[in-house]
């Protein structure tokens, strides 16, 4: 199975702030990368996928790059919204493996 | 529009048997693979399983092989998951989800069913 890791698994950040968040796998998995937010009590929310393709109604701040086993997701101006936990996955041949996710709290 | 509607919140007794539903709507359900995710309470995202409800084609985690049964019936549009003996350690919400994209990100997901496994 292919394990996919997260850093940081907490981040702290202020609004207006610039985040990234880092997703490795543990072998290369092309460009077979998505993101997801999920806020409390709510099913998790597609962000961006094919690593960096952004999902229809997704703000622009929002940004995903990388390929092989090195990812990252990046939000360039932190908004009020998006306090949440962010997830990435992998696809490789019918299946799928989520990283442990990464909480951005409010600073 | 695609929707993922799963049946209602359970509470069962360890031992007991379960199957919690998922029925799509807005597109031809025979087309695409329709698959679940765990969250235990606290926890991440884990991937279950997915099936093709065409041909029945099922493939499992290796985390889940033996653990949980999907199926499906086309015949009323509706996914399943399965146990025959829940443990205390199934306690979690259950997700159902559909991946169309290039890439296979899941990119629709149902509500959620909370399943509760106490004595």
């Amino acid at each position: 199975d292919i394990q996919m890791t997260q850093s940081p698994s907490t981040l702290s950040a202020s609004v207006g702030d610039r985040v990234t968040i880092t997703c490795r796998a543990s072998q290369s998995v092309s460009s077979w990368l998505a993101w997801y937010q999920q806020k409390p009590g709510k099913a998790p929310k597609l962000l961006i996928y094919e690593a960096s393709s952004l999902e229809s109604g997704v703000p622009s701040r929002f940004s995903g790059s990388g390929s092989g086993t090195e990812f990252t997701l990046t939000i360039s101006s932190l908004q009020p919204d998006d306090f949440a936990t962010y997830y990435c996955q992998q696809y490789n041949s019918y299946s799928w493996t989520f990283g442990q996710g990464t909480k951005v709290e409010i600073k | 529009e695609v929707l993922l509607v799963q049946s209602g919140a359970e509470v069962k007794k360890p031992g007991e048997s379960l199957k919690i539903s998922c029925k799509g709507s807005g597109y031809s359900f025979t087309s695409y693979w329709i698959g679940w995710v765990r969250q235990m309470p606290g926890n991440g995202l884990e991937w279950m399983g997915i099936i093709y409800p065409g041909d029945s084609d099922t493939r499992y985690s290796p985390s889940f092989q033996g653990q949980v049964t999907i199926s499906a019936d086309k015949s009323i549009s509706t996914a399943y998951l399965q146990w025959s003996s829940l443990k205390a350690s199934d306690t979690a919400m259950y997700y159902c989800v559909r991946p169309s994209r290039s890439g296979w990100p899941f990119d629709y997901w149902g509500q959620g069913t909370l399943v509760t496994v106490s004595s």
